[in-house]
């Protein structure tokens, strides 16, 4: 019954250092997203990957990658950290893009760049 | 791009009584989703309540419903006999229902929900 699981839940970098946020789901979901999450606003979309082998970017890609690396596995890299990269992380998933279905959050990374 | 907007930063209730939370979005589209999500100081973002714009019937959960009001454009959350445990900051969301190859979900600021004992 784990649903998403994000690793790590917390971390603390220094600027300029990298860094890889790793999310998996177990709910056989083609579609996968991570959002980032600032204080005073809602989340905003990173990227998203709508099915296995594709990835496109959302919101606010600038200073991040992803790979979508088999259909469970969707992670983010931090190639260069900076302070304004300080913020709470969230992956989601569901079923496709088509689907009717909300979609599942998993917990939460606190990432501090000092 | 559809946006999201809440008014309220902040709210506070008595417990037991009864909480109404606004949220309003601009959209062009005629079929979409809105969603309340919660989240407490865990930080999980939990799904309270999900209403289909095709559909006129305001959604329900519990103690929990929403009055939607499409022409308005408008999505307001209504919490009755408040508990302790609904103490949490509330986001008002929203996805387009056609297949766009970006159909991602647009996020309000959030409210930040206190009950008092």
């Amino acid at each position: 019954n784990a649903g998403v699981t994000q690793t790590p839940k917390f971390q603390v970098l220094k600027t300029g250092q990298s860094m890889t946020l790793q999310c998996a789901q177990d709910m056989n979901h083609n579609s996968m997203y991570w959002y980032r999450q600032d204080p005073g606003m809602g989340l905003r979309l990173i990227y998203y990957s709508a099915s296995e082998g594709t990835t496109d970017k959302g919101e606010v890609p600038n200073g991040y990658n992803v790979s979508r690396l088999n259909k469970r596995e969707f992670s983010l890299r931090l190639e260069s950290a900076a302070p304004s990269q300080t913020s709470v992380y969230f992956c989601a998933s569901r079923p496709g893009q088509g689907s009717r279905q909300p979609q599942h959050f998993g917990d939460g990374t606190r990432l501090s760049i000092l | 791009a559809q946006t999201v907007t809440q008014s309220q930063p902040e709210m506070s209730v008595q417990e037991a009584e009864t909480v109404t939370l606004s949220c309003t979005y601009d959209t062009s589209e005629s079929d979409y989703y809105l969603f309340w999500y919660k989240q407490p100081p865990s930080r999980q973002m939990i799904l309270v309540i999900r209403q289909e714009a095709y559909k006129q019937q305001n959604a329900t959960e519990n103690r929990f419903s929403v009055n939607f009001q499409k022409a308005a454009k408008s999505f307001s959350l209504k919490i009755s006999d408040s508990q302790l445990g609904d103490a949490a900051m509330y986001f008002c969301a929203y996805r387009s229902a056609i297949l766009y190859y970006n159909n991602d979900m647009r996020f309000g600021a959030g409210t930040r929900l206190t009950v008092k004992p």
